[in-house]
């Protein structure tokens, strides 16, 4: 199964934007799809964000938003809150009915 | 109201078995595939074991393949695990997941099984 890499931390400033990054091996982008992302604050369970790489559930902000280039795909977060402070993770299928989940990002919102 | 109910977690010793289940409601269950993640605590999410609407398609993640079994029964809104040769690595929260469109859209809140002697 393919391994998903994300930074393990990004920080940013109230106002401002911040991007996490989540990137697939050369040899695996053919399967590297349907990503999607997910909140999760400390103690709470996760949260779907993104998905299909740029779609938004109801809900889920605008200042929320998804992209994919290559073998890497981003999650945008513009006019970071206090309360985006949490942890992050991508997700993608993987083939076979198989999903990888990234290590995880952890923001923090200074 | 989507609610998923985890149930079945608890200690158990290395080498054993434990059923995991997930009671569904809220939405049409037979309509979407459903999926099992676990996390340990203070650590990552680790997708665990999927399986489509109509038993047709699962899969596993490598480290469980050959030990698990999922499995659903449409007609009770439920979704079970099935942990067998268990391992101190398998202690984790296990969450049951409403999957839509190649994603998890709704989570349960989780159960701990702890693996240990």
């Amino acid at each position: 199964q393919s391994a998903l890499t994300q930074p393990r931390s990004v920080s940013g400033s109230p106002g401002q934007s911040v991007t996490i990054s989540c990137t697939v091996a050369a040899s695996d982008v053919a399967e590297f799809i349907y990503v999607s992302w997910y909140q999760q604050h400390p103690g709470k369970v996760p949260k779907l964000i993104i998905y299909d790489v740029l779609e938004r559930p109801s809900g889920v902000p605008g200042r929320f938003s998804g992209s994919k280039s290559g073998n890497t795909a981003s999650l945008t977060i513009s006019g970071l809150q206090a309360d985006d402070e949490a942890d992050y993770y991508c997700c993608s299928y993987a083939g076979g009915y198989n999903w990888v989940f990234g290590g995880g990002t952890k923001l923090s919102v200074l | 109201e989507v609610q998923l109910v985890e149930s079945g977690g608890g200690l158990v010793q290395p080498g054993r078995s434990l059923r995991l289940s997930c009671a569904a409601s809220g939405f049409t269950f037979d309509d979407f595939a459903m999926h099992w993640a676990r996390q340990v605590p203070g650590k990552g999410l680790e997708w665990v074991s999927g399986i489509s609407w109509n038993s047709a398609s699962i899969g596993y993640a490598a480290s469980v393949k050959g030990r698990f079994t999922i499995s659903r029964d449409n007609a009770k809104n439920s979704l079970q695990l099935q942990m067998n040769s268990l391992r101190p690595e398998d202690t984790a929260s296990y969450f049951c997941i409403k999957g839509t469109r190649d994603a998890f859209e709704i989570w349960g809140q989780g159960t701990m099984v702890t693996v240990s002697s």
